[in-house]
């Protein structure tokens, strides 16, 4: 099966910016996805990047993604104590399935 | 965007009851609908696809008897789960296409927790 993998925990200072990364395996993936998730909340779906593209910026957030490498990243810019949650990278493949990794817990100190 | 609802949020429940949970797409219409478990502090487990009009896909491992799917219609997807036990417990979240190619959305998430 695919796999994703990303580091499990961050932590940033309030105003700095975050960057998480994540490294998939699945050569066919179509979309990578970046999702939020609050304490006892679904999912919230922050951005998604088309795998032609190598870069898409909307507002404070900025996704990298180097297909030769496998890997995508999700840059926060001024980050705020609202940003504190789990984010999840996924992948979707050929077969329309997603494909998660564990959640980075991102704490943003004061 | 795109809004999904899921209701209940949380349930409890006795054991060997049966417990449904509705998916709803509130501004689109879904033809496709994946039904998702999470585990605390996991990440998420994708048990079957949905899709209206037809039968549902399941993962491997998972108990298409235990966990019933419904897609009766474009906005609404159902998941039963019949004669639950506390190794149910979990959090169960559905998603479903957007209108825009790639979007994927998922509702707020059901928590069922079994006595």
């Amino acid at each position: 099966g695919e796999d994703v993998e990303q580091s499990l925990f961050l932590s940033v200072r309030e105003g700095d910016s975050s960057v998480i990364n994540c490294t998939y395996t699945d050569s066919s993936s179509t979309y990578l996805y970046w999702y939020k998730q609050e304490p006892g909340a679904g999912l919230q779906l922050l951005t998604y990047i088309f795998s032609n593209m190598d870069m898409k910026q909307d507002q404070r957030l900025t996704v990298l993604l180097n297909k030769k490498d496998k890997h995508l990243s999700l840059r926060i810019a001024d980050t705020q104590t609202g940003d504190s949650a789990i984010y999840f990278c996924a992948e979707k493949g050929e077969d329309y399935k997603l494909s998660f990794g564990a959640g980075t817990t991102v704490t943003v100190r004061a | 965007g795109a809004v999904v609802s899921q209701h209940p949020s949380w349930v409890i429940c006795k054991s060997g009851t049966s417990v449904k949970i509705e998916c709803r797409s509130l501004d689109f219409q879904a033809t496709t609908m994946f039904w998702y478990r999470q585990f605390p502090k996991q990440s998420l487990m994708l048990m079957a696809t949905s899709n209206e009009g037809s039968k549902a896909t399941y993962e491997q491992g998972v108990e298409k008897d235990k966990f019933l799917i419904n897609h009766a219609s474009l906005t609404l997807s159902t998941l039963t789960v019949t004669s639950a036990h506390p190794e149910d417990s979990s959090f169960y979240i559905c998603s479903a296409s957007g209108e825009r190619t790639g979007e994927l959305f998922f509702g707020e998430g059901s928590r069922l927790t079994v006595l």
